[in-house]
């Protein structure tokens, strides 16, 4: 099984300041990664998929990168309703596992 | 628009089982895999197994082999996750996810049902 970490697992920030957010894959996982964003009783929302695309609907502000085994995600100039939990995931053999996820939190 | 929509909260004693559902609509429901996902309370996101609705063709995490069946009804449109021999660490909330321009990640989300065990 591919185990996915993150880092950190809290980051502590300000309003419009820039979260860089990692995932870390145990072994490559090419681009099969996607970015969720989840807030407290709420079903999580798809922001990135394939590493770097987009999902629909979403802000310009989000922003994903990496291949192989490390990725990064990156919010420009957080914004109030950003401050939440990401989950990174892979898809690699078609099995899916997620990361333990990152806390974005208010400073 | 595409919509799940799950069954209502469940309360089960340890060794029973559980079956939930999800009402798929507003796209083609047997294009795109069908998978459930499952939140302990105050955990993280832990994929438990998909389902290909057009074959009836399942896949499962390790961890839940043999203690979870993944069925489908065309006609309905409608998925169904049967959890059995049921413990106190089963107690979670259980969401039903699926695809859409991303292909293969989890475009959209169920609502959610939570499911709590206990004696």
């Amino acid at each position: 099984e591919i185990v996915l970490t993150q880092s950190p697992a809290t980051l502590s920030l300000s309003p419009g300041e820039r979260a860089t957010l990692s995932c870390r894959a145990s072994q490559s996982i090419r681009n099969y990664l996607a970015w969720y964003q989840q807030k407290p009783g709420q079903a999580p929302r798809l922001l990135i998929y394939d590493a770097s695309n987009r999902a629909t609907g979403i802000p310009a502000r989000f922003s994903g990168s990496g291949s192989g085994t490390d990725f990064t995600l990156i919010i420009n100039s957080l914004e109030p309703e950003d401050f939440a939990v990401y989950y990174c995931q892979q898809r690699s053999n078609w099995l899916f596992t997620f990361g333990p996820g990152t806390k974005v939190d208010v400073k | 628009q595409v919509q799940l929509v799950q069954s209502g909260a469940e309360v089960k004693k340890p060794g029973a089982s559980v079956k939930v559902s999800c009402k798929a609509s507003g796209y083609t429901f047997t294009g795109y895999y069908l998978h459930w996902v499952r939140q302990a309370p105050g955990q993280g996101l832990e994929w438990m197994g998909r389902i290909n609705p057009n074959s009836g063709e399942t896949k499962f995490a390790q961890k839940f082999q043999g203690r979870v069946t993944l069925t489908r009804d065309t006609s309905i449109t409608t998925a169904y996750m049967d959890l059995s021999r049921l413990r106190s660490d089963d107690t979670a909330v259980y969401y039903c996810a699926t695809a859409g321009n991303s292909l293969y990640f989890f475009d959209f989300w169920g609502q959610g049902t939570l499911v709590i065990v206990s004696s």
